[in-house]
């Protein structure tokens, strides 16, 4: 089974503030997600990636398969940007796999 | 179009009932998936279908749990003799998986929040 670690758990930062959340997993995998879930609400895709990097708006993903590592960055960032964000692989490293879930990053931005 | 649905949305149940969670994926999708998520915890993969075949169970914690898409869309989710710790939110969510064994973005329903008394 895969195994997920993300950093920080927490994360406070102001307004406007580049935001950085890493994640790194144990067994080579196809893709790797990155998931948004507000307070009591459902989760979101963000990014599905396999390699080097994708941009959706303010937010950038990039992957190094090589050294089984990821992240996720916001910029100019916003208080609704506040969730958790979550790190997913497939669980057992496959590419249509059920996903393994890192524990997920709580971001407040504050105004 | 529609997302994935589920329902109930909440689920009260006394310690030893049976309970029966539903969801119904995005119309199309191949891959459906449940996931149980504890309090403060993030998602744990349960099981997993492509089409009606149930191709993966083992993230499913005791015999008590038991997954079925007889028809290879809509899907249930039966919790036998509840206990409290199967207290959480269990969560659905569906793929396209138009490309057999190639990852594809999974979506996901609003959840059902099972408490266990």
């Amino acid at each position: 089974k895969n195994e997920v670690e993300q950093s920080p758990q927490n994360l406070t930062a102001q307004e406007g503030e580049f935001i950085t959340i890493n994640c790194s997993y144990s067994v080579g995998i196809s893709a790797l997600h990155w998931l948004q879930q507000h307070p009591g609400g459902g989760i979101v895709s963000l990014f599905m990636l396999s390699s080097g990097k994708k941009k959706h708006g303010r937010l950038i993903a990039t992957i190094n398969i090589q050294e089984k590592h990821s992240s996720l960055h916001i910029t100019a960032s916003h208080p609704r940007d506040s969730a958790v964000y979550i790190c997913a692989v497939p669980y057992s490293g496959g590419g249509a796999d059920g996903l393994t879930f890192g524990k997920g990053t709580h971001l407040i931005i504050q105004p | 179009g529609a997302g994935v649905s589920q329902s109930p949305r909440y689920k009260v149940a006394k310690r030893g009932q049976d309970v029966a969670l539903r969801c119904d994926p995005i119309s199309g999708h191949v891959s459906l998936f449940w996931y149980q998520q504890a309090l403060g915890q993030g998602p744990e993969f349960l099981t997993y279908f492509q089409n009606e075949a149930q191709l993966d169970k083992s993230g499913l914690p005791s015999d008590r749990f038991f997954a079925e898409r007889p028809e290879g869309s809509v899907s249930t989710l039966k919790i036998q003799r509840t206990q409290q710790e199967d207290s959480a939110v269990y969560l659905c969510a569906s793929s396209l998986a138009a490309r057999e064994f190639i990852a594809d973005t999974q979506y996901f329903g609003p959840g059902t929040r099972l408490t266990v008394l």
